[in-house]
C-alpha cells in the first residue's frame, strides 16, 4: 500500500490528453514538491516533472504538471504510442514512516 | 555527464546478506546538496524507498526496512554501498540507485541491478 495514491491505469486514444492524480497528505504533498518519473517497459526511470510544474531539459512542453493543496496532477497532451508507460509521482515526507514516497504508479496505455 | 550503475550478485540465498554498489560519475558526493539513494521495484510492483546518504554523511532509511540496511559512501572511489541483511525471497525486485539533490527530485538513475532471493 502506497503512501500516495494513483489510479492504476489510464487510458485514451492518440493525440488526446490524459491527466493522472496523485493523492496524500499535509505530511508529503501538502508541505513539499512534487516529481514525476515516466518508466518505459523494460527500462529505469526518468524524470519528467520536477517541483511541482518543472521540466527538465528536453522534455516536451506535452507533460505538465500541477499540486493542490494535498493533490498532484500530471497532464499529457497530444498522446503518443511512445508515452506508453507508467507513470510515478514521488515526494519527501515528513511522517515517521517514511522519508521520500512514491505514488503506487499508473500505466498509461494509448488505444 | 552524470552517470550511475549499480552491482552486486543476480542470486542471493535466504538468510543472505546483500550488498549493493553504486559506482558514480559526473558529480561528487562531497558536493554540499548532493545525495544518493537507493530504490528498489519488485517485478510488475511499484517503485519502494530504501535509504539515502547525503554529501554530509547523513543517512536516512525506509522506517519498514531501517533495522536491515546500511548505505554508506566512499567518496574517493564515487561509490555508495547498500548492504541488506537477512534476505527474503520477497526482497527479490529491481534495485536502483539514483541522484537526488537537496532540493528533493531524482534527477539521474541507474540501469537497475535485478537480484532474484532464492534457495
Amino acid at each position: 500500500q502506497s503512501v500516495l495514491t494513483q489510479p492504476p491505469s489510464v487510458s485514451a486514444a492518440p493525440g488526446q490528453k490524459v491527466t493522472i492524480s496523485c493523492s496524500g497528505s499535509s505530511s508529503n504533498i501538502g508541505n513539499n514538491y512534487v516529481s514525476w518519473y515516466q518508466q518505459l517497459p523494460g527500462t529505469a526511470p526518468k524524470l519528467l516533472i520536477y517541483d511541482n510544474n518543472k521540466r527538465p531539459s528536453g522534455i516536451p512542453d506535452r507533460f505538465s504538471g500541477s499540486k493542490s493543496g494535498t493533490s498532484a496532477t500530471l497532464g499529457i497532451t497530444g498522446l503518443q504510442t511512445g508515452d506508453e508507460a507508467d507513470y510515478y509521482c514521488g515526494t519527501w515526507d515528513s511522517s515517521l514512516s517514511a522519508f521520500w514516497v512514491f505514488g503506487g504508479g499508473t500505466k498509461l496505455t494509448v488505444l | 555527464q552524470v552517470t550511475l550503475r549499480e552491482s552486486g550478485p543476480a542470486l542471493v540465498k535466504p538468510t543472505q546478506t546483500l550488498t549493493l554498489t553504486c559506482t558514480f560519475s559526473g558529480f561528487s558526493l562531497s558536493t554540499s546538496g548532493m545525495c544518493v539513494s537507493w530504490i528498489r521495484q519488485p517485478p510488475g510492483k511499484a517503485l519502494e524507498w530504501l535509504a539515502l546518504i547525503d554529501w554530509d554523511d547523513d543517512k536516512y532509511y525506509s522506517t519498514s526496512l531501517k533495522t536491515r540496511l546500511t548505505i554508506s559512501k566512499d567518496t574517493s572511489k564515487n561509490q555508495v554501498v547498500l548492504t541488506m541483511t537477512n534476505m527474503d525471497p520477497v526482497d527479490t525486485a529491481t534495485y536502483y540507485c539514483a541522484r537526488i539533490q537537496a532540493v528533493g527530485y531524482f534527477d539521474y538513475w541507474g540501469q537497475g541491478t535485478l537480484v532474484t532471493v532464492s534457495s
